[in-house]
């Protein structure tokens, strides 16, 4: 039964670019949810998709996108990157509770690093 | 608003108990609670929701004062293998935002040794 799995594992990009992170949620979970973690902090929520849709969102700038696919995996975006934005970028899957009472199953993440 | 979570880190022999405490100023829905390793991924290990349902491991123990916006997570007879940061998440109601959302603390740092 294969976990949530993330690509790629470690990105460097300088400032200004643009990246595309990947998840691919646990088998049978329908809901994926982003989050950040900078070093030494707890994950910071970006936001929810379910059934395609962005559900919940945090308290990040529209520079911060994303999207859910038929088969539920999904992919954050992020434009004009910044220097803070360097971090883990964690992915967690669930089964759909607009309640968030369902337990979430996270991603090793993806390691970002902005020059 | 992110929960409170104390200790900030506390270090155990095996076999000692240890209680991780969460705080938060708002009315909570649920609190959720996860241990990382360092390097690895957050590990669930249990939701404790308004009204008394537990959703978690069977050698887990917690508490949730709702009308105190408190929660509680027990280890007993610490192991090595209970070595990790643990997070509470708090989930409020946010009227911005017309959902509910799930808000992590910065950690607590658990070092069991031998």
């Amino acid at each position: 039964d294969a976990g949530v799995t993330q690509s790629p594992t470690h990105l460097i990009k300088t400032r200004g670019q643009q990246v595309t992170l990947r998840c691919s949620p646990k088998s049978g979970h329908d809901t994926v949810s982003w989050y950040q973690q900078a070093l030494g902090q707890g994950p910071q929520f970006i936001f929810q998709y379910y059934e395609e849709e962005e559900r919940q969102r945090g308290n990040f700038p529209d520079r911060f996108s994303g999207h859910q696919f038929p088969n539920y995996s999904s992919e954050l975006n992020v434009n004009a990157l910044l220097l803070g934005d360097s971090a883990l970028y964690l992915c967690a899957s669930s089964f759909f509770s607009g309640a968030n009472n369902q337990p979430q199953h996270f991603g090793d993440g993806t390691r970002l690093s902005i020059l | 608003q992110q929960p409170v979570q104390s200790p900030q880190a506390v270090i155990l022999r095996e076999g000692e108990d240890a209680v991780i405490n969460c705080s938060s100023s708002k009315a909570l829905y649920s609190v959720h609670w996860y241990r990382q390793k360092h390097g690895e991924a957050p590990v669930f290990l249990m939701i404790l929701l308004k009204g008394g349902e537990q959703k978690g491991h069977e050698k887990i123990s917690a508490s949730f004062n709702e009308k105190k916006q408190q929660s509680s997570l027990y280890l007993t007879a610490s192991q090595l293998s209970y070595s990790g940061t643990y997070f509470c998440g708090t989930e409020m109601w946010n009227s911005g935002a017309g959902s509910y959302q799930l808000t992590f603390g910065k950690g607590t740092k658990l070092s069991v040794i031998p």
